[in-house]
């Protein structure tokens, strides 16, 4: 099955600096990726998706690229602010009728002041 | 249109004890999930659906069983509950194995 690895587990950043995020995947035919924002006693909530057919997406402060050679692929959060501070989970799946998202482990992200 | 809701919030259990968790949505999604949330173990895949009368097992589905006898609901069940199943319960639907995946607010459980 599949196998998503998450990197940094937690991440520390002033106001104002940017923020990667780090995920490899490890099946070859997943072809979305999306991510999702956790804030403390709250659902997940997806907050920006990419497939296998696009290299980059952003949507204003974020981005996520793809590489799908190296089989990884990365959120972009630039002029961090503290409402960002959250935990960032990415994930990986195929289409098809046994579907389903592989989570990485998250990543707590702080954003100081 | 309320999106994906769980029933109930917050339960507290003795071991031993069974339970029934409701997932509802109102979007007509095709697919259901529910997950379990531990510290430092992110999200974990118990069982899931793929459309009215049907169930697979996920990642960790021991100790759980899932019904799905109407295509907006996803009912997980836990026959003889364990403290190992003190968790945050999470529901996720979609409409298709390639749309975007929408959570409940999830469901704390305490099993003492």
């Amino acid at each position: 099955g599949e196998n998503v690895e998450q990197h940094p587990s937690t991440l520390s950043v002033q106001e104002g600096d940017s923020a990667v995020i780090k995920c490899t995947y490890s099946d070859s035919a997943s072809n979305y990726f999306p991510w999702y924002k956790q804030e403390l006693g709250k659902r997940p909530q997806l907050i920006i998706d990419i497939r296998s057919n696009v290299g980059e997406k952003k949507d204003q402060r974020i981005a996520v690229t793809l590489n799908k050679t190296a089989k990884h692929f990365s959120l972009h959060i630039t002029e961090t602010q503290p409402e960002d501070s959250a935990v960032y989970f990415c994930a990986a799946s195929r289409t098809g009728t046994a579907s389903k998202l592989t989570f990485g482990t998250g990543t707590r992200l702080q954003v100081t002041l | 249109n309320a999106g994906v809701t769980q029933t109930p919030k917050f339960r507290v259990l003795k071991t031993g004890q069974s339970m029934t968790l409701l997932c509802a949505q109102d979007m007509n999604h095709e697919y259901m999930y529910w997950y379990r949330q531990d510290p430092g173990m992110g999200l974990r895949l118990i069982h899931y659906s793929v459309g009215e009368g049907t169930t697979a097992k996920g990642e960790v589905p021991d100790g759980y069983n899932v019904s799905r006898l109407k295509k907006q609901n996803f009912l997980l069940g836990l026959e003889s509950a364990a403290p190992s199943q003190t968790s945050v319960y999470f529901c996720a639907s979609r409409w298709t194995s390639a749309g975007s995946q929408y959570f409940g607010p999830g469901t704390r459980l305490l099993v003492l």
